[in-house]
């Protein structure tokens, strides 16, 4: 079936540092979405992407639909310690149906030590 | 708008019990999700409603498993006889039919342990 490679699995960051992570496919997605979830709750929504190349910002957060459709990224810039958490990236494959999001496995974020 | 809530929040049942979950979904949105989450996995789709109707099932969704949505509101998970396998996160997921229909909002989830 299809997957998603969400990469890194996991990174540890200090106060300040700005954070990337990114998502590919092997096959094209209609949709790319960005989710928070921290543990024992359900994934918040952070950024939805609908069009190829789409550059969208959420506060520090900021992610870009692939212009090839096959990839996204997000980025966080001045990271504080409540970004702390896993971070799922989720899209619809084209010609998929209506229900099925598709998820990564997650990137995990952690306080440097 | 309150969100999509969930009940309960944790279940812990003994082999071969059954199970049922709720979901109330955001007011408005015809369209609810339901997904499994296991431990550094992230959700795995299941089925999906839009109003009362099921419109589609994942292979995930074994015979031990029904959902409903009888009124197109809240909508609910059963597991028949339980297994250890079946202990993960199960969440429920809303939006509701428009343009932009992938922006679904999760709930905070059931945690099920099996023993």
């Amino acid at each position: 079936g299809q997957q998603l490679n969400q990469s890194p699995q996991s990174m540890f960051i200090q106060e300040g540092e700005d954070v990337s992570m990114n998502c590919t496919s092997s096959s094209i997605f209609n949709t790319w979405l960005w989710y928070k979830q921290d543990p024992g709750e359900g994934p918040v929504l952070l950024i939805a992407l609908y069009k190829a190349g789409e550059l969208t910002s959420n506060g520090r957060l900021t992610a870009q639909f692939g212009i090839t459709r096959k990839d996204s990224f997000l980025n966080i810039s001045a990271s504080i310690p409540s970004d702390v958490g896993i971070y799922f990236c989720a899209g619809r494959p084209f010609g998929g149906s209506q229900g099925n999001l598709i998820f990564g496995k997650g990137t995990k974020l952690s306080v440097k030590p | 708008d309150t969100g999509v809530s969930q009940d309960p929040r944790h279940k812990i049942t003994k082999r071969g019990q059954n199970v049922t979950f709720r979901c109330d979904p955001i007011s408005e949105h015809n369209r609810l999700y339901w997904y499994r989450q296991t431990l550094g996995q992230g959700p795995e789709f299941l089925t999906y409603f839009q109003n009362e109707a099921q419109l589609e099932k994942s292979r995930l969704l074994s015979d031990r498993f029904s959902a409903e949505r009888p009124k197109g509101s809240f909508s609910t998970l059963e597991i028949q006889r339980t297994e250890q396998g079946d202990s993960a996160m199960y969440l429920c997921a809303s939006t509701r039919t428009a343009y932009l229909t992938d922006t679904q909002y999760f709930g905070p989830g059931t945690r099920l342990t099996v023993l």
